[in-house]
């Protein structure tokens, strides 16, 4: 396995549900992004870990839950979930030091449709 | 906040033909400037970046100057293919450690 890898690509969910999307990253980065994609909207910044610790929950509700057990997987927990939550949620990594040349690493998605 | 406005999509074009995609920012300080593309099932990948004003980014055929007397980045291809078919996001770095998107533009290249 290479690069950033998430699962599952799709998911299906009722609002009552609890499911977990994962990233696991290849690449020795020590950075990780969840980032969201509606259509016609700008890319959403939902969390940032750098180091194995949060800098970054921008305004993000409480039924997104991101956990990092170590800098190589990210989980973003989903709980209660709105239809309007339906997106693509995209996991990205750098390496920290890096992030102002825009090298992050992107997955190819988790395609999350809320019934 | 620092943000990025491209021009909405979506493009469709005949091979071969010139692609211009417009994009503009605000932001304080210097922002570096990035090019993202995104082909069909497939995650973003970093297409060409410049980091200061002048500063002109090229790959795949692209390229890209920044221009800080009008805060733009527009990218451009000469001659597009079918291969090129995708949607592009225009993005900025500033001063911490995020990257601001636009909201993409889905380009279409038929044969």
């Amino acid at each position: 396995e290479t690069g950033v890898t998430q699962t599952p690509r799709h998911l299906v969910m009722g609002m009552t549900n609890k499911k977990s999307l994962k990233c696991e990253q290849h690449l020795g980065h020590n950075a990780m992004y969840w980032y969201k994609q509606s259509a016609k909207k700008p890319l959403e910044l939902m969390f940032v870990y750098s180091l194995e610790e949060r800098v970054e929950n921008n305004s993000v509700p409480s039924r997104f839950s991101p956990e990092c057990p170590n800098s190589s997987h990210l989980f973003l927990h989903l709980h209660t979930l709105q239809p309007e939550d339906s997106a693509l949620y995209l996991c990205a990594s750098s390496q920290v030091a890096e992030v102002n040349t825009g090298e992050l690493f992107f997955g190819e998605g988790s395609r999350l449709t809320v019934l | 906040g620092d943000s990025v406005t491209q021009m909405e999509g979506p493009v469709t074009l005949s091979e071969e033909a010139f692609l211009t995609i417009n994009c503009t920012y605000t932001a304080t300080g210097y922002p570096s400037l990035f090019w993202y593309v995104q082909y069909p099932g497939e995650g973003l990948q970093l297409l060409l970046k410049a980091t200061k004003a002048d500063d002109k980014g090229s790959n795949k055929g692209f390229e890209a100057t920044y221009r800080k007397e009008t805060t733009s980045f527009h990218l451009e291809k000469g001659s597009v293919q079918v291969s090129d078919s995708a949607v592009y996001f225009c993005a900025l770095s500033g001063n911490d450690y995020k990257l601001s998107f636009g909201a993409g533009t889905t380009v279409t290249v038929r044969a």
